[in-house]
């Protein structure tokens, strides 16, 4: 069984310009999250959606978005990029919501100079 | 109330030996804990998880003890190896407020094993 991908692993960015990650979860996982990781903060929930919905969401400012399609499929939108968005962003997929195992992604390296 | 403490923040252990980490919570609707293994370059992958109702899980040379009053619970790596080298992190998670994946993440805690 295929794990989580994410695509594109590394891209550099300029400071003002948007960004759109996407992640294909685990087939039959319903739900996907998102996560920010970085060396000053850790590991940080970004959002999670199920069945196309969004469930939740962390404290993250508004320009952080994401939306997930009919098949799972994720995607993760930042504008008007800062250089604090420099992370590595994880995506981690679910059968269902709530206290399931979790899998993750290799993660999308995202560099704002 | 929704920080998950970790420590120590970095170990070494020499190989064969026991690597203990500790993690500490304050919320008590907190009813699923896991633990992540990060190696660099990837994402962390989940060793081992437990729920409140048990004391103790053990999974191959990884085991969690849970110690519910106390608000603790912690990883020990059994016989360590070179190859158990990486950065674990404990989690936790909660159905307050709706049903949800959102995960609460400690600090991590850098392990080296020497041969």
């Amino acid at each position: 069984k295929a794990g989580v991908t994410q695509t594109p692993r590394y891209l550099i960015k300029t400071r003002g310009q948007q960004v759109t990650l996407s992640c294909s979860p685990i087939s039959g996982h319903r739900s996907v999250s998102w996560y920010q990781q970085t060396p000053g903060q850790g590991l940080q929930f970004l959002f999670e959606y199920f069945s196309e919905t969004q469930r939740n969401k962390g404290n993250f400012p508004g320009r952080f978005s994401g939306r997930q399609f009919s098949n799972s499929r994720s995607e993760m939108n930042v504008s008007t990029l800062e250089l604090g968005d420099s992370a590595l962003y994880l995506c981690a997929s679910s059968l269902e919501t709530w206290g399931n195992e979790q899998f993750f992604g290799p993660g999308t390296r995202l560099t704002v100079l | 109330q929704q920080q998950v403490k970790q420590s120590p923040q970095s170990l070494i252990v020499q190989k064969g030996g026991i690597s203990i980490i500790n993690c500490a919570y304050e919320n008590t609707a907190f009813d699923y804990f896991p633990w992540y293994q990060q190696f660099p370059g990837k994402g962390p992958a989940l060793l081992i998880a437990i729920r409140p109702d048990v004391s103790e899980k053990k999974e191959g040379r990884f085991t969690i003890s849970f110690n519910k009053s106390a608000k603790q619970f912690s990883l020990h790596i059994m016989d360590s190896q070179p190859g158990d080298s990486a950065t674990y992190f404990c989690a936790a998670t909660s159905p307050y407020g709706g049903a949800t994946n959102k995960l609460i993440f400690g600090t991590g805690t850098l392990l080296a094993v020497q041969p």
